[in-house]
């Protein structure tokens, strides 16, 4: 199975400020299928990318992803005061579909 | 623009089953893969499985191997997943989801407690 982790496991920012994401995965996604989405409490995961690099409909353009292989990140250019919650990786590359564990981004 | 409303939430015995339903909206039922993901409480999010609607075939986490049924009926555009041998680690929200770029539409959830 192949494995992601996210890093850090909590990060505490400031509105304004800039938000770094890490994913590393075990071994190589395959065609960077790689997606990231965004969960705030009560509610259901929201995709903001995919294809690594690609914003689903509808995603401020503050954020991006990047990567390939085996290496991935979530960036926030500057954090609105609605993008505190916690963000997840995801592979959709294999046959068994892989989350990581989680980043919460919260209020400094 | 896909919409996928879910059956209410369940209450359950150690060792029953439950059966959970997710109706399809507004977008062709058999054009996406449709998939199962599951988040216990304060935990994060877990794949069980999917479905290929045209094609009917399924495929599922290892984890959930012979203990989860994902099925699709087309006349109804309604998926359901079957999740059997329920124990209490089995309490978590529910969530259906169809994939055409990644998982992009997610139902509301479905709330199954497992409890004696």
């Amino acid at each position: 199975e192949l494995v992601l982790t996210q890093s850090p496991g909590t990060l505490s920012l400031s509105p304004g400020e800039r938000a770094t994401l890490s994913c590393r995965a075990s071994q190589s996604v395959s065609n960077n299928y790689l997606a990231w989405y965004q969960q705030k409490v009560g509610q259901a995961p929201r995709l903001l990318i995919y294809g690594a690099s690609s914003r689903a409909t509808g995603i401020p353009d503050r954020f991006s992803g990047s990567g390939s292989g085996t290496d991935f990140t979530l960036t926030i250019s500057r954090l609105e005061p609605e993008d505190f919650a916690v963000y997840y990786c995801q592979q959709y590359g294999t046959s068994s579909i892989t989350f990581g564990p989680g980043t919460k981004v919260d209020i400094k | 623009q896909v919409r996928l409303v879910q059956s209410g939430a369940e209450v359950k015995k150690p060792g029953s089953s439950v059966k959970i339903s997710c109706k399809a909206s507004g977008g062709s039922f058999t054009s996406y893969p449709l998939n199962w993901v599951r988040q216990a409480p304060g935990q994060g999010l877990e794949w069980m499985g999917g479905i290929n609607p045209i094609l009917q075939r399924a495929n599922y986490g290892e984890k959930f191997q012979g203990r989860v049924t994902i099925t699709a009926e087309r006349s109804t555009t309604t998926a359901y997943m079957e999740l059997s041998s329920l124990r209490s680690e089995d309490t978590a929200v529910y969530y259906c989801v169809s994939a055409p770029a990644a998982f992009d539409y997610w139902g509301q959830g479905t709330l199954l407690t497992v409890s004696s």
